[in-house]
């Protein structure tokens, strides 16, 4: 399976703790996103890169939160010092649009569930 | 603002029933229009996309359809299975420098035997 791949799958952590999510996407994909969802919402964008340029972060992202795509293929979330409300599923998605444009689907991955204890 | 509304919030059926769900956008401008399927504890799946110029695109039987003028679009599903039991999300991308996908909440599906 050539999909995109989140680890770890779940992680259990104290508030105040950091913790580091990786993302593999599929590869020559461009583009990579990171987003949140919580129990009954969509994905809330966080951040997302071309290559390994990060064009663009979410306001609502706080400066505990910082990602990373150092050659442009795999990607990393760090989340500094965490609180009881970061617990979330945290999701990856890639995509290319050097073939279709702006109407390649957006791949994700299984996610990483977060619960701060 | 740009924003992406989906309802019923939450539906139950009867296996090999028909339902729809509705997505209604103010997302402007417009790129195209995405129905995902998420299973419990996985990530969303892409059924279908649709740019403004397509009115029906089908996937099995899932066949989603958009109307760029009042900015609606649905999704039906046809002779509903147990595993059709997941979220579908509706996802609008903004036409924009920037590829920014606007998320609706989901409509939860369940299937009953």
């Amino acid at each position: 399976d050539t999909g995109v791949s989140q680890d770890p799958r779940h992680k259990i952590t104290k508030r105040g703790q950091n913790v580091t999510f990786r993302c593999d996407p599929i590869s020559e994909h461009n583009r990579l996103y990171w987003y949140r969802q919580t129990l009954g919402q969509g994905p809330e964008f966080l951040t997302y890169f071309q290559n390994e340029a990060q064009l663009e972060k979410s306001r609502l992202l706080s400066d505990r939160f910082s990602a990373e795509r150092p050659k442009g293929s795999f990607s990393t979330l760090e989340i500094q010092r965490t609180e009881q409300g970061d617990s979330a599923m945290y999701l990856c998605a890639s995509s290319s649009e050097i073939s279709t444009g702006r109407n390649s689907p957006l791949h994700f991955g299984n996610g990483t569930r977060l619960t701060v204890t | 603002k740009n924003q992406v509304e989906q309802s019923p919030q939450s539906l139950i059926i009867l296996e090999g029933k028909n339902c729809t769900l509705q997505c209604n956008y103010t997302v402007s401008p417009f790129s195209n229009l995405r129905w995902y399927k998420q299973d419990t504890g996985r990530g969303p799946v892409s059924l279908t996309i649709m740019t403004f110029s397509e009115n029906t695109k089908s996937n099995g039987r899932y066949t989603a359809t958009l109307d760029a003028d009042t900015k609606q679009s649905s999704l039906h599903i046809t002779a509903s299975q147990l595993s059709d039991s997941a979220s579908y999300i509706c996802v609008v991308l903004l036409h924009s420098g920037t590829y920014k996908y606007i998320f609706g909440t989901g409509t939860r599906l369940k299937v009953l035997a």
